[in-house]
């Protein structure tokens, strides 16, 4: 079964619509993260909520926002997608921070802007 | 500055064969711990080793097996006896512990094409 779910696997958008892509976990982890994999790229951290504790990466964007409003669930809001937030997005939790312990992808939510 | 190196943008090898992935890391930290994930074609990334800086003591498993060696900064991964299924995108990554974040900094992927 799966423990870390992404809804939806494929969003298309318009420039400059918002949308936002949802993660929910079975795993009770505390650490939740958002990761952007652009083609050919590797995944890139945008932010990470430990607990509900968030922690934004330097160079987020502003238009990248997320929310947690509980433990199982975590929301990645694009507040108005230009053609270069075309990606993946990946969603992870990790028990220990990542530090000790793995971290568990969902499969992704594929984001296509028009 | 941290920093994980695959120089092996494509592989493409014969049902059968061995292939090795390199990977190389920068980091200052005494501490830390080192990935690999399998990302096939569906896009999931499936966890497959974690090695801490302390234990530099080979695995194997199934048909994988990884050598750490911090005296050359490196962590490779080998599948031996190849198959069609092991075809996906491989990621080396690497955690360190002073970032107390638990942030994985990845490599750019090697892509494993194996043909039947």
């Amino acid at each position: 079964d799966a423990m870390v779910i992404q809804n939806p696997r494929y969003q298309v958008t318009q420039f400059g619509k918002p949308v936002t892509l949802s993660c929910s976990q079975t795993l009770n982890h505390n650490v939740m993260y958002w990761y952007q994999q652009k083609s050919s790229q590797a995944p890139k951290l945008l932010f990470h909520y430990y607990d509900k504790d968030f922690n934004n990466e330097a160079d987020t964007p502003d238009n990248f926002q997320s929310r947690r409003p509980n433990t199982s669930f975590c929301f990645l809001d694009i507040r108005s997608p230009g053609l270069g937030d075309a990606a993946m997005y990946l969603c992870a939790t990790s028990r220990a921070g990542g530090l000790t312990g793995e971290l568990f992808f969902g499969e992704g939510s594929r984001l296509t802007v028009l | 500055a941290q920093k994980v190196t695959q120089a092996q943008t494509e592989i493409s090898v014969v049902e059968k064969e061995d292939v090795t992935l390199d990977c190389v890391y920068e980091t200052r930290d005494t501490t830390y711990y080192l990935f690999w994930y399998k990302q096939p074609p569906s896009g999931e990334l499936v966890f497959l080793i974690r090695r801490n800086s302390f234990d530099e003591q080979n695995e194997i498993s199934g048909r994988y097996s990884w050598n750490f060696q911090k005296s050359t900064s490196s962590f490779n991964f080998t599948i031996t006896a190849s198959q069609v299924v092991d075809s996906a995108v491989y990621f080396c990554a690497l955690s360190e512990r002073s970032s107390n974040t638990g942030k994985l900094i990845f490599g750019q992927g090697t892509t494993l094409q194996v043909k039947p």
